[in-house]
């Protein structure tokens, strides 16, 4: 089957760093998706990686290894308003997501 | 802005009741997709188009069916709602042609099946 696994949730401080993991077993990979959602609203896209390696978009990255069937997402410099879901998604075969659960990200003053 | 939008945003009906829920964009992308969003679950797939009156299943499409007559429109229908089916209802668009591209979505539809 396909399977998609992140944390369910973690906590980290204003001004800090934290990462964010997500395995993944699916059928074919054709990309990895990384989508903000704050409570109560619909997903925003936040990254795509397709090749290994890391891809930076501001205080967001997000880092890909195919041979391992792995990612994270990387928030750098945490403010309150990143408090909110992070979900991970790959797209199989069939160009359809697969979508993890989800991890809720809480932050702390 | 990919220009998405859902109606009703909120619904609550009863058991065995038929419900519709409409998703409608402005810019002409050619695949839609309609998912619902349950606690300590991923996003699920019910259905998608990829074209109009081109439609196909997803994963959980058991009690859903779908239409597209027009392009900027793609209607869910819950033919008779049950319990289970209360969930937030999310409609997507892939932003290239070929159904491999980043998916935008709607602000959703909370429905409660009472």
């Amino acid at each position: 089957g396909q399977n998609i696994d992140q944390p369910t949730e973690m906590t980290a401080t204003e001004g800090a760093i934290v990462q964010i993991n997500c395995t993944y077993q699916t059928s074919g990979f054709n990309g990895l998706f990384w989508y903000q959602q704050h409570a109560g609203e619909a997903p925003t896209f936040l990254s795509y990686n397709v090749l290994d390696g890391l891809e930076e978009k501001g205080r967001f990255s997000s880092f890909l290894s195919r041979s391992k069937g792995y990612s994270y997402l990387l928030l750098k410099e945490l403010q309150m308003k990143d408090s909110a879901s992070y979900l991970c998604a790959v797209m199989d075969s069939n160009y359809q997501l697969i979508w993890g659960a989800g991890t809720k990200l809480i932050i702390k003053p | 802005d990919a220009g998405i939008t859902q109606s009703p945003r909120h619904k609550v009906t009863e058991t065995g009741t038929p419900v519709t829920l409409r998703c409608h964009q402005t810019e002409n992308h050619r695949y839609m997709y309609w998912y619902r969003q349950d606690p300590g679950h991923g996003l699920r797939l019910i259905h998608y188009s990829y074209g109009v009156k081109d439609t196909d299943k997803g994963e959980v499409s058991d009690g859903y069916s779908v239409s597209r007559s027009k392009t900027e429109d793609f209607l869910l229908t819950l033919e008779s709602a049950t319990s289970s089916q209360t969930s937030v209802y999310f409609c997507a668009i892939s932003e290239g042609g070929t159904g491999a591209d980043t998916q935008y979505f709607g602000p959703g539809t909370r429905l409660t099946v009472l």
